[in-house]
């Protein structure tokens, strides 16, 4: 089944403890890319990545990092969380980037405390 | 700035009345527009692409159209079942792929 996979769903944390959080697809799509949403915001894009060793900055990249050290895989970094960082944050990929349809993951729900 | 409104913010429709949402954009270069469906603590899932002005895309209950600055998502007859955040997001030619999304449309349909 084609599908992109984030882990963990949900993770409390304490302000300043690194975490990562896990993006994995099965589809060998080249453009991924890492989301949150916020009520009354919307979706906005935090980085993206072209292909291997291919990222950008998204909207609001600040206090986030990726890497993309292999194809199927796009962990979201974060170095020092801060509480302004407690969000719903998706991964996505497609074929083609913008011009082609994005799957999404099923999201994780991060709370910083 | 690119900008993408969708109206209205929230929709309460009774099973089987017909109804359509709104999704505006003020972007110079449309490469694309998606539309998407989320269900409560999901991710999007994918409806439609419109690429052109005048293009229509149909499934099942649901028929998007586009314009040169707007497109629809029009609801024929809808379900409980069809209850859920829809999201409208553009391309941009020379965006670098990236996706503007709406805020969305929360449709509730009643029996």
């Amino acid at each position: 089944e084609a599908q992109v996979t984030q882990n963990p769903r949900y993770l409390i944390t304490v302000t300043g403890k690194k975490l990562t959080v896990t993006c994995s697809q099965n589809m060998n799509h080249e453009y991924m890319s890492w989301y949150r949403q916020d009520p009354g915001l919307g979706l906005r894009q935090i980085y993206y990545s072209m292909n291997v060793e291919v990222t950008d900055k998204g909207d609001v990249p600040e206090g986030y990092k990726v890497s993309r050290k292999e194809k199927r895989n796009f962990p979201l970094i974060l170095e020092s969380p801060s509480p302004n960082q407690t969000s719903l944050y998706f991964c996505a990929s497609s074929l083609w980037g913008g011009r082609t349809e994005a799957f999404f993951g099923q999201g994780t729900r991060l709370t910083v405390v | 700035e690119d900008q993408v409104t969708q109206s209205p913010e929230a929709l309460r429709l009774q099973e089987g009345e017909s109804s359509s949402l709104n999704c505006s954009y003020t972007v110079s270069g449309l490469r694309g527009l998606f539309w998407y469906r989320q269900d409560p603590g999901k991710g999007p899932e994918f409806l439609f692409t419109l690429y052109s002005a005048g293009e229509e895309k149909e499934k099942e209950r649901l028929k998007a159209t586009l314009t040169k600055k707007e497109s629809f998502l029009h609801i024929t007859a809808p379900k409980p079942e069809d209850s859920a955040t829809y999201l409208c997001a553009v391309s941009l030619t020379g965006g670098g792929n990236k996706l503007t999304f709406g805020t969305g449309t929360q449709l509730k349909v009643e029996l």
